[in-house]
């Protein structure tokens, strides 16, 4: 059973214009999320995270936005730039039993055409 | 600081045949894990240790052994390599006790099982 889903396996935006990413979440032991960017042939680099006591972090062109009624995040990213293509990985932790161990999601691939 | 670092980078073996996969560390850190990203799957924990000496089951923990000996080493083992086994297996290792449990994670090893 998948804990951390991201419905949708690629996305495809215009340079300069707005990439929305999705991730729903069924624990409700989750207290925090992490979003991950992994270009191919390395390894996945933290890019932001949220707690799940705010419902908006923002850092630069990345802002993540958590809707805890709905179990639901989104990462969205404004103005989209070509070396944004990459997959991006949502994923989720609990302080309680797992030792904030991360739940990855399958990740959703992006892509910025110039 | 060279991070998370791998070793080897590729490796292709044959059914049956045993190999270590090394993790190595120089920022300290408690926690390490191991991964496998398998396309499709996204990443999915295969063992982890929060201490030298200690080890932990995954998600997906069979067909494998690992051990951490040293604080800065963890290293990944396959006793009877299976073509199941092909993917790409990531190191991490992250602090202890700072939320948001941010991992760092190597560059990759790139397994195949013939």
């Amino acid at each position: 059973d998948q804990q951390v889903k991201q419905n949708s396996p690629s996305l495809s935006v215009q340079e300069g214009r707005i990439s929305i990413l999705n991730c729903d979440y069924t624990n409700s032991m989750f207290d925090y999320f992490l979003w991950y960017k992994k270009y191919p042939a390395e390894g996945p680099t933290f890019l932001i995270s949220i707690s799940s006591i705010k419902d908006k972090n923002e850092d630069g062109r990345f802002t993540v936005f958590l809707n805890k009624s709905a179990k639901h995040l989104s990462l969205h990213i404004v103005p989209s730039q070509p070396g944004d293509s990459a997959v991006y990985f949502c994923a989720a932790s609990t302080r309680r039993g797992s030792q904030g161990n991360l739940i990855f999601g399958k990740g959703t691939k992006l892509s910025v055409k110039p | 600081n060279a991070g998370v670092t791998q070793t080897p980078k590729f490796r292709v073996l044959k059914t049956g045949q045993s190999m270590t996969l090394l993790c190595a560390q120089d920022m300290n850190h408690e926690y390490m894990y191991w991964y496998r990203q398998d396309p499709g799957m996204g990443l999915r924990l295969i063992h982890y240790s929060v201490g030298e000496g200690t080890t932990a089951k995954g998600e997906v923990p069979d067909g494998y052994n690992v051990s951490r000996l040293k604080k800065q080493n963890f290293l990944l083992g396959l006793e009877s390599a299976a073509p199941s086994q092909t993917s790409v297996y990531f190191c991490a290792s992250r602090p202890a006790g700072r939320a948001p449990y941010e991992q760092y994670f190597g560059p990759g090893t790139r397994l195949t099982v013939t």
